[in-house]
């Protein structure tokens, strides 16, 4: 079926850069999502990209997306303590979102 | 104003009891959708309503019972509860029943089952 894979933690210092990667197993994913979940709260949507652009940007944060190797990414500039949250990636099968388990940023000084 | 909201927020309960969870969203979406996160905070689709029509309904246990009075309100009812229920129940919905329509989530429901 299909699935969606993050690495399960990232820790980054502050003002550095994070990148956080996905790979996703359905090829017929229309839209591919960011969400931000910090603690003891629901689900932001933060980004999306449709599956026929390369890279998305607004403004801190940048999306790119490689349909051949079906691998999404999230980088985040200058990152701050306030970034620190979950990061859940989404694929958009035909009429759900698989959701990966969600990287955990830690953002220290 | 909340988008879309549920209460409780907080759930505390014995084993076999049966509960309730309610879902209202303010957006005018056609789809609602219920999603469980476990305590590894894995996120997986329960159920899906596209103008109080069912349309998802993955592997759940049929203890598990949606209800969708109307457009705006999606709730959650389940019966002799279970240990392995406790995780944050989350209500989300959008404009339509695809994957390229965004969701937009509630704040969540943490149910704990004693």
């Amino acid at each position: 079926g299909e699935d969606v894979e993050q690495s399960l933690f990232l820790s980054v210092r502050e003002g550095d850069s994070s990148v956080i990667n996905c790979t996703y197993t359905d090829s017929s994913s229309t839209y591919l999502y960011w969400y931000k979940q910090e603690p003891g709260a629901g689900l932001q949507l933060l980004t999306y990209i449709f599956s026929n652009m390369d890279m998305k940007q607004d403004q801190r944060l940048t999306v790119l997306l490689n349909k051949k190797d079906k691998h999404l990414s999230l980088r985040i500039a200058d990152t701050q303590t306030g970034d620190s949250a979950i990061y859940f990636c989404a694929a958009g099968g035909y009429n759900k979102l698989i959701f990966g388990a969600g990287t955990r940023l830690a953002v220290h000084p | 104003d909340t988008a879309v909201s549920q209460t409780p927020k907080y759930l505390v309960t014995q084993m076999g009891n049966d509960k309730s969870i309610k879902c209202e969203q303010n957006l005018g979406h056609d789809t609602m959708y219920w999603y469980k996160q476990d305590s590894k905070k894995f996120l997986k689709i329960m159920f899906s309503y596209n103008n109080k029509e069912l349309i998802i309904n993955e592997t759940v246990p049929n203890r598990f019972s949606p209800k969708s009075p109307d457009k705006a309100h999606l709730n959650l009812h389940i019966n002799s509860l279970e240990l392995g229920d406790s995780a944050v129940y989350f209500c989300a919905s959008s404009a339509g029943a695809t994957s390229t329509d965004t969701q937009y989530f509630g704040p969540g429901t943490r149910l704990t089952v004693l």
